[in-house]
């Protein structure tokens, strides 16, 4: 499976966006882009997902590299039940097999 | 709509026990995934069943096994438990149709197993 790369953590002060960087050099044309987010003591949640153009819903954008190598999860004003381990991961086949890497860990601040 | 749902939420085996876990998942929904999350593995998938058929399966040993049902419901199995087999066990279901690399995991709140 390609493989992502992501910061351990982040933090972000409330109300300003968080922009969360993947790096995944070795994508094929046919992968989606999947991002996931954990919450504390919840399973995993959807968040947002795309192929080659950005993408928008009401939790987060998604900008993706012209050249998809690399992907930016969107925050637009980040709230404290935002702090979570967020999960980039490419989709190779099926989506109903994930493979999670070790995901960012956003602190979000007063 | 009701999400996912997994019983028990609490368990404590001890070694050598077997234990079974179910899943509930959401009306509709044709898929089911199980994952294991461990803080030293992180989330690692178990295997996915879909009409009743195991579709996809993970690096784990036979001691884990699965089945579902016809009304999708699942339950996994954990034969002979061993103490690194204490971890949190996720279940997750999907709609199963159209383009399966771009489908959306609805995940449960998980069961925690502790093996003594």
């Amino acid at each position: 499976d390609a493989k992502t790369t992501q910061p351990n953590s982040m933090e972000s002060n409330e109300e300003e966006p968080v922009h969360l960087p993947c790096n995944h050099s070795t994508i094929s044309g046919t992968d989606y882009i999947h991002w996931y987010r954990q919450l504390p003591s919840q399973g995993p949640e959807y968040v947002i997902h795309g192929l080659t153009s950005n993408v928008n819903n009401r939790m987060a954008s998604l900008a993706i590299a012209e050249d998809r190598k690399s992907s930016t999860l969107i925050l637009h004003r980040a709230t404290l039940r935002d702090a979570a381990v967020y999960y980039c991961i490419l989709t190779t086949g099926t989506a109903s097999k994930l493979t999670f890497g070790t995901g960012t860990r956003l602190q979000v601040t007063l | 709509k009701a999400g996912v749902t997994q019983t028990p939420r609490y368990l404590i085996k001890t070694r050598g026990q077997q234990v079974t876990l179910s899943c509930s998942p959401i009306s509709g929904h044709r898929s089911v995934s199980w994952y294991q999350q461990t803080p030293g593995q992180g989330l690692q998938f178990l295997f996915e069943y879909f009409s009743e058929t195991q579709r996809n399966k993970g690096n784990f040993p036979g001691r884990f096994s699965g089945r579902q049902f016809s009304n999708s419901r699942s339950e996994m199995n954990v034969s002979t438990l061993e103490l690194g087999d204490s971890a949190l066990y996720l279940c997750a279901s999907s709609l199963a149709q159209g383009a399966r690399y771009q489908e959306t995991q609805y995940f449960g709140p998980g069961t925690r197993l502790l093996v003594l």
